[in-house]
């Protein structure tokens, strides 16, 4: 599985933009790039994912670099239900499952 | 609410026993997919199915065994249970297996070994 390193963890102020980056530099060029991230005491939620361009959802957007060997999470105004730890996984063609690495944990300061 | 209903939500039993946990995917989900989320292991995937059959084997023990029903449930069983067991056990599931689809993950059950 194509290896993905993030920061253990990071913080933001409630209200403010918060870039959550990933490197990815074994990527392979049929690799998607997912984003999920687990709540307190819940199960993982799907965040956003994508493959070469930029995505945007409800819930944030996605900045993937034109080589695709880094990607960046965007939360476009953090609140404190944003707190968790977001993962950054690639998810490869085939019978590939989600395989989840340790994240980034996101603290938000009110 | 994600549609993925796993029960039961706690479990709590003795070493050397043996324990289902069941999970019933989003309506219209194919595929089927467990997790064991421990403190120190954080969530590690053990098995996938897709419409009845494995398609992917991860860090899944022995005396783990799942399957999926015709009609698309899923049951991880456990057995001969030990202290280190104790975990949060996941089931998420997605309507295929493509590598663009979303998973969408239960709430969990918790297993306690004592």
């Amino acid at each position: 599985d194509a290896k993905t390193t993030q920061p253990n963890s990071m913080e933001s102020n409630e209200e403010e933009p918060v870039h959550l980056p990933c490197n990815h530099s074994t990527i392979s060029g049929t690799d998607y790039i997912h984003w999920y991230r687990q709540l307190p005491s819940q199960g993982p939620e799907y965040v956003i994912h994508g493959l070469t361009s930029n995505v945007n959802n409800r819930m944030a957007s996605l900045a993937i670099a034109e080589d695709r060997k880094s990607s960046t999470l965007i939360l476009h105004r953090a609140t404190l239900r944003d707190a968790a730890v977001y993962y950054c996984i690639l998810r490869a063609p085939g019978n590939t499952p989600l395989v989840f690495g340790k994240g980034t944990r996101l603290s938000v300061i009110a | 609410d994600s549609g993925v209903t796993q029960t039961p939500k706690h479990l709590i039993t003795a070493t050397g026993q043996r324990v289902t946990l069941r999970c019933s995917p989003r309506s219209g989900d194919l595929s089927v997919y467990w997790y064991q989320q421990s403190l120190d292991q954080g969530l590690q995937f053990l098995i996938q199915y897709y419409n009845g059959e494995e398609r992917a084997k991860g860090n899944i023990l022995e005396r783990f065994s799942a399957q999926q029903f015709p009609d698309l449930h899923s049951e991880l069983n456990l057995s001969s249970l030990e202290l280190g067991d104790s975990a949060l056990y996941f089931c998420a599931s997605s309507v295929s297996t493509a590598p663009n689809e979303k998973l969408f993950f239960g709430s969990g059950t918790q297993l306690s070994v004592l």
